[in-house]
């Protein structure tokens, strides 16, 4: 059974503090990996995808990826109430290349 | 504007009374899903599709029906809904390997 673990939280970091949300994989063969942001209600919303080792920014935002211990984390500095939210993890199946398999999520609270 | 449009958005109906949920993108894309997200157990694959008239059972397919016809719509029928179907469902849609998977807006499914 291919998984995706994710700490439930909820995780609570004061205003403009770092926030760091952590998701390991069971299926070594995955290639891409992406965190989805999802307010309550809403739908899934992509916040940054990665495929290669190492760290990728995009603003506030730095996913890392190190696929030799299986992991893959987001980091959102400067954190702001509007970012309070679950965080979904998603890794491709390596089988079934289009599937996706999905984390339970990280609830994060950002505390002005 | 790249999206995925579901409808409705919001449905209460009853026992037994079949139900069709609508599901359209605009991206050209061949891989189509359908989600159901319940508390506590994150998204869960209902149907999904590699292409026109090529459909596959996901993790929890009882009870519920797809059909793709045509490359951009992807419906969800229920043919006869049960309250333990109550719950916020999901179309996505997924371009090339390895690219993003994007989501409708939900649709809030109330069976009484």
């Amino acid at each position: 059974q291919k998984e995706v673990e994710q700490n439930s939280g909820p995780l609570s970091v004061p205003e403009g503090a770092i926030a760091s949300l952590n998701c390991t994989y069971s299926d070594r063969g995955s290639q891409s990996f992406f965190w989805y942001r999802q307010y309550s209600g809403k739908s899934p919303e992509l916040i940054m995808f990665i495929y290669s080792n190492g760290d990728k920014e995009d603003g506030r935002f730095t996913a890392q990826l190190n696929k030799a211990s299986q992991y893959v984390s987001l980091l959102i500095r400067d954190s702001q109430p509007s970012d309070s939210a679950t965080y979904l993890c998603a890794v491709d199946n390596a089988g079934n290349n289009r599937k996706l398999i999905w984390g339970l999520g990280t609830s994060l609270a950002v505390n002005p | 504007e790249a999206q995925v449009t579901q409808n409705p958005r919001y449905l209460i109906t009853v026992t037994g009374k079949k139900l069709t949920v609508t599901c359209s993108q605009n991206m050209n894309h061949e891989y189509m899903s359908w989600y159901r997200q319940d508390p506590g157990l994150g998204l869960r694959q209902i149907y999904y599709s590699m292409n026109v008239e090529v459909t596959d059972k996901g993790d929890v397919p009882e009870g519920y029906k797809v059909s793709r016809k045509e490359k951009r719509n992807f419906p969800l029928i229920l043919e006869s809904p049960s309250p333990n179907q109550t719950s916020l469902y999901f179309c996505a849609s997924r371009g090339l390997t390895g690219q993003p998977q994007h989501f409708g807006d939900g649709t809030r499914l109330s069976i009484l």
